[in-house]
């Protein structure tokens, strides 16, 4: 149980591109969910929470104009990065979890923009 | 300081092997402490999840908690090759967000 997926796993485009990436509960309804950017050899970073039905909590330094994040149901948040430039390519992981249960993670997309 | 403090290896040894892995913290308000594995391009994936001190088993895994020195530990007996991973520590005060140390690389020699 607890799976979460997410969608795609790769992404290569142009700067300018605009990307959207999918995170699914798919066996569970997910009060919260979170997501992450993580660089090479480094830990998770914190980018936004995203409760259902309300506005994303953004973390200090991330720009929410430039990520937006989408919650619209208990079982599907999109991360939409905007006008996407060299330096935001990255390896982005969504997570979900129910109340204080520990979370769950999607198996990441790894964004690289030409 | 960070509030979790994990060292980031590598840790090699050979098949066989028990592994020990640990993370210090610094806030007291964690009751809630999470070990993840997390292999080579994919998402963490959770191991074990204890509230509060002691200690819990699970299979090969041993994850122990000490609140009075701040202490988290994970054990891994008979280490096996399809252990090796990047093992991250994890905390929080529970619908708290939660901090993840930087994570030790292990690899477990054939």
């Amino acid at each position: 149980g607890a799976v979460v997926s997410q969608h795609p796993s790769r992404v290569i485009c142009k700067s300018g591109t605009s990307v959207k990436i999918e995170c699914r509960s798919l066996d569970f309804q997910a009060t919260t969910m979170f997501w992450y950017r993580q660089f090479p050899k480094q830990s998770l970073m914190l980018m936004a929470t995203s409760n259902e039905g309300s506005k994303a909590t953004y973390e200090q330094g991330v720009e929410k104009d430039k990520f937006l994040i989408n919650h619209a149901s208990l079982t599907l948040s999109t991360l939409t990065v905007t006008s996407a430039h060299p330096e935001d390519s990255s390896f982005y992981i969504c997570s979900a979890r129910i109340g204080d249960q520990p979370q769950h993670f999607g198996d990441g997309t790894r964004l690289s923009i030409l | 300081q960070k509030e979790v403090e994990q060292d980031p290896g590598p840790l090699s040894v050979p098949e066989g092997a028990i592994v020990s892995l640990n993370c210090t913290y610094s806030n007291s308000a964690f009751q809630y402490f999470m070990w993840y594995r997390q292999y080579s391009r994919k998402g963490p994936e959770l191991l074990m999840y204890t509230y509060s001190s002691g200690n819990k088993e699970d299979g090969r895994f041993t994850a122990q908690v000490d609140k009075s020195s701040k202490y988290i530990s994970l054990f891994i007996r008979d280490s096996q090759p399809s252990d090796s991973a990047t093992y991250l520590c994890a905390t929080s005060g529970g619908y708290q967000k939660v901090t993840f140390g930087t994570g030790t690389k292990l690899q477990v020699i054939p």
